[in-house]
């Protein structure tokens, strides 16, 4: 079974500039989250999507963000305009949607911007 | 904020057992300890999770104190490839919430 993919494994962009990351979960996870560390930062959660519905945006850094996920299967997460302080590596997870209190997140291999 | 505390590093020899331990004094009853790991430039990894009972898998042991204040991940036979940051979770917000990660440990296993 395919773990969580992200694309593009790298971008350098440059500031001002728009790009798009995209996150494949595992089929079946209804839940999708996104996470990014900044340089010298702790991973930091950014936005929880149930199927298509932003479950949890708490921790969008601000409205250059924007995530969707029409569908409910692969998330898209657009900056827009890139900023220095936006790079670092960007981390996407995925878990099924159960009533345990085992839900694991897998991770992705995340996605390693650079903003010049 | 983390509601969790490690120490920045550890070494280890390999073969021996690695103890990493957390402080999480601000506990609620209901939250749980999860363990997650990063090898280098890949993602977060799951180890193991636990309650208030200890709890042991095919890649670790965790051991949470009596009054769930603190916990010890034990990597029973650390190899090279265990060497990582790892990172003590308390979970919020149930078995879907978000995970709020802290500096973690960087462990580092030696030959």
């Amino acid at each position: 079974e395919a773990g969580v993919t992200q694309f593009p494994s790298h971008s350098v962009i440059e500031k001002g500039q728009t790009v798009t990351l995209r996150c494949d979960p595992i089929s079946g996870h209804d839940n999708l989250y996104w996470y990014r560390r900044v340089m010298g930062k702790e991973i930091k959660f950014l936005l929880h999507f149930v199927k298509e519905s932003k479950q949890d945006e708490s921790g969008m850094p601000n409205n250059r963000f924007l995530a969707e996920r029409t569908g409910g299967t692969y998330s898209t997460l657009k900056v827009q305009p890139a900023e220095l302080e936006d790079s670092g590596v960007y981390f996407c997870a995925s878990s099924p949607l159960l009533a345990s209190t085992y839900n694991e997140q897998f991770f992705g291999p995340g996605t390693r911007l650079t903003v010049l | 904020d983390a509601k969790t505390t490690q120490p920045p590093s550890m070494d280890c020899a390999e073969g021996r057992a690695a103890n990493l331990p957390c402080n999480h004094s601000t506990i609620s009853g209901n939250e749980y300890v999860y363990w997650y790991r990063q090898i280098h430039s890949q993602g977060p990894q799951y180890i193991i999770h636990g309650l208030k009972n200890n709890e042991t898998n095919e890649m670790a042991s965790l051991i949470i104190t009596e009054d769930r204040k603190s916990s010890t991940l034990i990597l029973p036979h650390a190899t090279l490839r265990d060497t990582a940051v790892y990172y003590c979770i308390v979970r919020v917000g149930g078995s879907q919430g978000n995970l709020i990660f802290g500096k973690g440990t960087k462990l580092s296993v030696k030959p």
